[in-house]
């Protein structure tokens, strides 16, 4: 199974701030990675595919990079309504796997 | 508009059984791909399994804590897709939910739609 390994799980900041959020690959998975946010108690809502692929509807401020083992999400100016939590997902191979999640909140 | 709504979530015993069912609409259900993927209470998303499209001869992939026990199939005639869980165990209590699956051009990925969840919880 492909592992995938997010960092930071938490982490703390400001409304404006430009925040950066990694996903680590056990193994290379080209570009097959997508990012989502969830807020409590709701599902939660696609933000990018294909590594960089922005998804319909999703501001701007929300981007994605990478391939083969390291990915990024970045915020480039973070938002009262971007304090969430983040997971990547892998549609490389079966089982598909999800990070562990990134939990960001108010500094 | 897409809407998946879930239903059958509720309480069961170990070794019990349930379904859950996802009604679909607003897209063309028979096209996609879908998922179904959970969350434990304070825990992160686990991906469960995925039932394929008439082409792909609705062919399944599970998750391994969940091959053998849980079932996934679709009615393209109903826009409808089901989870059968079998042998529950108390560590499948979770939010269930349903995502419609996409074509990136390349491959499937779930999770451009999601379901509102349905709560399943198991215990005596």
């Amino acid at each position: 199974d492909i592992q995938l390994t997010q960092s930071p799980s938490f982490l703390s900041a400001s409304v404006g701030d430009r925040v950066t959020i990694t996903c680590r690959a056990s193994q290379g998975i080209s570009s097959y990675l997508v990012w989502y946010q969830q807020k409590p108690g709701k599902a939660p809502k696609l933000l990018i595919y294909a590594a960089s692929t922005l998804q319909s509807g999703v501001p701007s401020r929300f981007s994605g990079s990478g391939s083969g083992t390291e990915f990024t999400l970045t915020i480039s100016s973070l938002q009262p309504e971007d304090f969430a939590s983040y997971y990547c997902q892998q549609f490389y191979s079966y089982p598909l796997t999800f990070g562990g999640g990134t939990k960001v909140e108010i500094k | 508009e897409v809407q998946l709504v879930e239903s059958g979530g509720g309480l069961v015993q170990p070794g019990g059984s349930l379904r859950l069912s996802c009604a679909a609409s607003g897209f063309t259900f028979s096209d996609h791909y879908m998922d179904w993927v959970r969350q434990a209470p304070g825990k992160g998303l686990e991906w469960v399994g995925r039932i394929r499209n008439k082409p792909k001869a609705y062919t399944t992939e599970y998750a391994a804590s969940v091959k053998g026990r849980f079932t996934i199939s679709r009615d393209d005639s109903k826009n409808s897709l089901s989870l059968q869980m079998n042998s529950l165990k108390t560590e499948d209590t979770a939010v269930y939910y349903c995502t419609r699956g996409n074509y990136s051009g390349v491959n499937w990925y779930s999770g451009d739609y999601w379901g509102q969840g349905t709560l399943v919880t198991v215990s005596s």
